[in-house]
Formats: C-alpha cells, structure tokens, sequence
C-alpha cells in the first residue's frame, strides 16, 4: 500500500504569513494532486504536477513536485483568511492505476 | 454545467441497519470513485465504477457495494451497517483516466 505522509497536520498562522506544506512518500507516484476542502464541501482540485521537479505557481500558491516524484509541497504567501481549509495531497502510482491515494491533510487556519 | 450530486446529505441510521446512497456525475463524465473519509483515517478510496463496471476496488469488507448505471449515476450501499462507519462519503466523476475529479458535497452518515 502507498502511502502520503503530510505534515504538519494543523497549522495555525496569522494573515500577511508565509507557509509550507510537505506531502511524503517512499513510493514513486506519476503525478500528484493538491486539493483544497472547505466545510462542508468536497475536495476542489488546484493542481496537478507530473514531472520530476516541476513546479507550478497559482498566484500566491506554489506548488513544487520532488525530482524523485516521491514528495511535493505547497507553499503560501502572504497567506489570507480566505486559504483557510483542509489541504489534501493525492496520488496515482502508475499507468493503468485508477485509485487516487490521499494523505490525510493539513488543517490551515488563517487568522485575520 | 451541473457538478456532481450526491443525496441524501445527511443520514442517521440505526447499527445494523443498511444504507443506499447516490451519486449523479457530471454530465459526459463515465467515471465515478467513491471515497470515504474520516478524521482518523483520512480519504479512503473505495471504488470506481466506468462504464458500469466495476475497475478498481479499495480495502473495504464486502458490505460496502456500489454499482453505476447506463446514464453514468452511480450508486454505494452499505449493509449491516456498524458505528464506525460513520463518516463522510464522498463521490467524484471524471472524464477520463487524465482527467482531473471533480468531488461532490458528501453524504454525512451517522451510526447510532
């Protein structure tokens, strides 16, 4: 079984703050995803990386996928109460795999 | 275009009791996962259905159950339901194996 180790699991920061986010893994996965939930809702898909040091910016988010496409990480500047959610990391290990594998999630609080 | 659907968003059952919740893709998309998620465990991937049939399964026992029909809606059932399997459950469509998910708001079911 793959596992996606993310971390920190809460994170509690003020507006105007910077911040990372990791997803780990000892498996090889052929792209990754972060979504972001809010309450409530389901999971809205904000990215997907696929190569091997990729990295990808979605205005103040930036989203970088490991050489080894073993990990990634998201990070925030300037961080607003508005990114507050549940930041989930997923992954397909392969061709032909259809099962996404989340990692449990990082719990953002901004506070204004 | 509509986004995915799911009904009832709540439900309160009785231990032992069995369940039948639904899911309405988007429109064009064939592809439907479902996911169960909790605080402990996270996101949990228990099956995709394509084209009606069934093509991926997750580590679930063989209460739960699913089934898609010709107009791409899927159903999950779960029988002899206990209290852990409270939860969210979520369901997510998608186009094609590339494509991204695109998640519903969740069925809340709670085991009394």
């Amino acid at each position: 079984t793959q596992l996606l180790e993310q971390s920190p699991q809460f994170l509690s920061i003020q507006e105007g703050e910077n911040l990372t986010v990791y997803c780990n893994s000892s498996s090889v996965f052929s792209s990754l995803q972060w979504y972001r939930q809010e309450p409530g809702e389901g999971p809205v898909l904000l990215v997907t990386v696929v190569t091997g040091g990729e990295v990808k910016k979605l205005k103040r988010l930036t989203f970088q996928f490991g050489d080894a496409r073993k990990d990634s990480s998201l990070h925030i500047t300037a961080a607003q109460p508005g990114d507050t959610g549940l930041y989930l990391c997923a992954g397909f290990s392969g061709a032909g795999s259809y099962q996404l594998t989340f990692g449990k999630g990082t719990k953002l609080s901004v506070i204004p | 275009k509509a986004g995915v659907t799911q009904t009832p968003r709540y439900l309160i059952k009785t231990r032992g009791q069995q369940v039948t919740l639904s899911c309405s893709p988007i429109s064009g998309h064939r592809s439907v996962s479902w996911y169960q998620q909790t605080p402990g465990q996270g996101l949990q991937f228990l099956f995709e259905y394509f084209s009606e049939t069934q093509r991926n399964k997750g580590n679930f026992p063989g209460r739960f159950s699913g089934r898609q029909f010709s107009n791409s809606r899927s159903e999950m059932n779960v029988s002899t339901l206990e209290l852990g399997d409270s939860a969210l459950y979520l369901c997510a469509s998608r186009y094609g194996d590339n494509s991204p998910l695109h998640f519903g708001n969740g069925t809340r079911l709670t085991v009394t």
